[in-house]
């Protein structure tokens, strides 16, 4: 069965610096791979996602992910951080065959500071 | 940009009294998912359906859950007798199927509130 850890229930970074969120995952296919942001009080928007390919993928609002099969992981970056970056940040595997459902981690809630 | 919408916003209910929370998936989709959230825990898949049918459910959805597509554009979640723990944020979720459609997009969802 798929599963997604995330290190760190929150992070806090200040303005202009780098952020990385980090995600783990176990799976037992290859795996499809997805970053989310909840920002307050709104649903989930796609940030990004792995799927095949290029194992470094970029998504919207300059955040990018790296898959990296040895280590089993999908770290969410940006080089600098904004304010409007705080929210939340869940990573998710596809279970890939029959309905597909993603399996969460428990998030990552971003702070920046100014 | 089509995208998925959930009314109501938000639902304050009394133990045991029935909800039915309303999705409109993004109109060319053909798979539609029920996730909840409780407050500061993940996000867990509910239930999964495509061609009018339940396509797989967790060990969450039990008999007090139903789903239901009663028309062409809406998909709906009720629970029947609702308790304390179903106090979550449910979201929907709607994907095209096919090769490469492998994105869910998620409406911003119901904040269910069971007093």
């Amino acid at each position: 069965a798929q599963s997604v850890t995330q290190l760190g229930s929150h992070v806090s970074v200040s303005e202009g610096a780098l952020v990385l969120l980090r995600c783990n995952y176990s799976s037992s296919v290859p795996p499809y791979l997805f970053w989310y942001v909840q920002y307050p009080n709104q649903g989930l928007q796609l940030l990004l996602k792995y799927t095949t390919g290029a194992t470094l993928v970029k998504g919207i609002n300059g955040f990018e992910a790296e898959f990296k099969k040895s280590e089993t992981s999908f770290h969410l970056t940006k080089p600098s951080a904004h304010m409007s970056d705080a929210a939340e940040y869940f990573c998710a595997v596809n279970t890939q065959g029959g309905s597909e459902k993603l399996v969460f981690g428990k998030g990552t809630k971003l702070t920046v500071n100014p | 940009e089509p995208e998925v919408t959930q009314t109501p916003s938000h639902q304050v209910t009394q133990m045991g009294q029935e909800v039915i929370l309303r999705c409109v998936p993004i109109s060319n989709h053909l798979y539609f998912y029920w996730y909840r959230q409780i407050l500061g825990q993940k996000v867990e898949f509910l239930v999964s359906f495509y061609n009018n049918e339940i396509s797989e459910k967790s060990e969450i959805f039990d008999d007090q859950f139903s789903v239901e597509r009663p028309d062409g554009s809406n998909f709906t979640l009720k629970i029947r007798s609702t308790k304390l723990e179903d106090s979550a944020m449910y979201f929907c979720a709607s994907r095209k199927t096919g090769v490469g459609t492998d994105t869910q997009y998620f409406g911003p969802g119901t904040r269910l509130t069971v007093l």
